[in-house]
């Protein structure tokens, strides 16, 4: 049973650039959440996909895009990258739609922004 | 306040002992919380969630919840080097409300186990 797998592990961009981070979920999960986890911080919540749309947003500027595909993979899209956008971005599933909030993680997209 | 706080490390415990690890809340509609455990350099790994008041053990592992005093705690007995990791305490927002399946993570605590 495959866990929830991000793409790229590793990236560095150039301030001002685009970027889409990918997220395929843990088999059988339905809810796709992402958050950013700068050093020696805990996560913190980005935006939940449910059912295709955008559920819940957090504290993040229009800047942090999405979006769910009908096979549950999700894609984060950050524009017009700031130096302060360089943290692990993580991925994590849960089956939402039966009442299980247990989040299980991906290994994370470390992005640096120079 | 934050919303989710957790004691202040680093832990430090020899081999064999009993690391606590502990956080508060500040959203009394909380429904879930959970533990996440994280490696340097990794990402987090769910160790321990618990729904109700009481405690849930799961081999070394105690979670305790007392929702009446907004706490969560997280026991490791016999504790191992393998057990050094940052340790996260996430919490969720109510079931059917518009911040379920939102975790809030506390800043969390470093744990090292030495021999």
């Amino acid at each position: 049973d495959a866990g929830v797998t991000q793409s790229p592990t590793h990236l560095i961009k150039t301030r001002g650039q685009q970027v889409t981070l990918r997220c395929s979920p843990k088999s059988g999960h339905d809810t796709v959440s992402w958050y950013q986890q700068a050093l020696g911080q805990g996560p913190q919540f980005i935006f939940q996909y449910y059912e295709e749309e955008e559920r819940q947003r957090g504290n993040f500027p229009d800047r942090f895009s999405g979006h769910q595909f009908p096979n549950y993979s999700s894609e984060l899209n950050v524009n017009a990258l700031l130096l302060g956008d360089s943290a692990l971005y993580l991925c994590a599933s849960s089956l939402i739609g039966q009442g299980r909030a247990e989040a299980f993680f991906g290994q994370g997209t470390r992005l640096t922004v120079v | 306040q934050k919303e989710v706080e957790q004691n202040s490390g680093p832990l430090s415990v020899p081999e064999g002992a009993i690391a606590s690890l502990n956080c508060t809340y500040s959203d009394r509609g909380s429904q879930s919380f959970f533990w996440y455990r994280q490696y340097s350099g990794k990402s987090p790994e769910l160790i321990m969630f618990i729904y109700s008041n009481g405690d849930k053990e799961d081999g070394r592992f105690t979670a305790q919840l007392n929702k009446a005093s907004q706490y969560v705690s997280l026991l490791i007995r016999d504790s191992q080097p393998s057990d050094s990791a940052t340790y996260l305490c996430a919490v969720n927002g109510g079931a059917g409300g518009t911040s379920y399946g939102k975790l809030t993570f506390g800043q969390g605590t470093i744990l090292t186990v030495h021999p």
